[in-house]
Formats: structure tokens, sequence, C-alpha cells
């Protein structure tokens, strides 16, 4: 059964801090996993996308990793502001049609 | 920056009824989405549309779910008879081009409220 994992479910860290959200997921055959940051009540936005041949993408300060073996990835958050506060959501597509998989997202909160 | 609009912000309604959620997806884009989100619950794929036709559809997505792209520039998710459980965000996306490496832009969703 295709399904998307993500861990921990809530996170609370102190401004500054540095943080990483696991994603593992049993999408099979595997086409993209993308990590997406939905603030509350808006709509998810793109921060990384990544193919089975990519390792780490980074933008800004979120780097993503994918270890496409094992079947998981991280999203490391460096030197957090209080603005990261939202969900973070893994989303995994796999190929040969439209299958395309959300985790239940990880929690965020980043107290001053 | 262009970006995807989505009318209501939210929509309440009696079980039963009919209801039509609108969005407005980026003016260049070909490729439109939808997908739901039960409150503390994920994101759910819905529907995908292209040149008038749905690519793909979810089991979610019965009878009582259609979409249309009445003119060139909305795109319309109709629920026919409300359910309790139809509770729920609503988000609109759309891509310029086919193929899941293309990033979605989605809309800032509509909050539909079944009583």
């Amino acid at each position: 059964k295709n399904q998307v994992e993500q861990s921990p479910q809530s996170l609370i860290i102190l401004e500054g801090k540095n943080c990483t959200l696991q994603c593992n997921y049993t999408v099979s055959p595997f086409s993209n996993l993308r990590w997406y940051k939905q603030d509350t009540g808006r709509g998810p936005v793109s921060l990384t996308i990544m193919t089975f041949s990519e390792n780490t993408k980074s933008n800004g300060r979120y780097t993503a990793t994918l270890d496409a073996d094992t079947k998981q990835s991280s999203l490391h958050i460096t030197a957090s502001q209080l603005s990261d506060s939202a969900s973070y959501i893994c989303v995994v597509t796999g190929t040969g049609g439209f299958k395309t998989i959300f985790g239940a997202g990880t929690r965020l909160f980043v107290k001053a | 920056e262009p970006e995807v609009t989505q009318t209501p912000s939210h929509q309440v309604t009696q079980m039963g009824q009919e209801v039509i959620l609108r969005c407005v997806p980026i003016s260049n884009h070909l490729y439109f989405y939808w997908y739901r989100q039960i409150l503390g619950q994920k994101v759910e794929f819905l529907v995908s549309f292209y040149n008038n036709e749905i690519s793909e559809k979810s089991e979610i997505f019965d009878d009582q779910f259609s979409v249309e792209r009445p003119d060139g520039s909305n795109f319309t998710l109709k629920i026919r008879s409300t359910k309790l459980e139809d509770s729920a965000m609503y988000f609109c996306a759309s891509t310029r081009e086919a193929g899941s490496y293309n990033e979605q832009f989605f809309g800032p969703g509509t909050r539909l409220t079944v009583l």
C-alpha cells in the first residue's frame, strides 16, 4: 500500500535553533518527492522537489535530503524564525499515472 | 506575482444542497487540480483536469462531484448533494505543464461547512 509517514507529528523549538523533519514512504514506483510548507488556513507552498537521482536540494534555510534506497527524506531548517511556524508536508508522487500521496505533516512551532 | 485564487473563502450550506466552488488558475497554466483537507487530516487528491477532460480522479471523487471549466479562466468543483462529511478545506491548484515534477501552485482554499 502506498503510504507517506512523517515524524514527529509536532515539534516545538526556540527561535534560532535548527530542526530536522522526517519522511518515510512506500510509494512505488517512485517519481519525485516534494516538501511543502502550509500556513494555517492557507494552501501549501512548495519548498523543494527531488527525483530519485537527487540526494539533496536547498532553498534558502531549507535543505531536503533523499535516500531513494531506504525511501527516506528529511527536511532540515536552519536558524529557525518565528515565521517558520507552520505545517511541513512531505508529498510523494509515483510514476504510471497521477498517484500523489500526501503525508499528514509535521506541525512546527517556533517560539521566541 | 500571478497566483491561484478561489472563491468563496468560506461556504456554509445545508446538507443535501448543491455547492459550486470556484477557482481561477494562473492564466498560462494548462493543468488543474482539486484537493480537499478535512480538519486535522492530510491533504487528499480529488481530481486532475486537462484539455476539458478529467485526467485522473481518486476514489473520493464519486458521482456527487463534478468539475468544469466553463470559460477560459474559471475552474469549478460542484458537489451535487452535500453530506456532513464533505466539510473540509478545498484547494485548487494549477501547473503550466504536465508531469508531477512541475510545481503545483495552490490557491488559498475554500472552507466548506455542511450543517
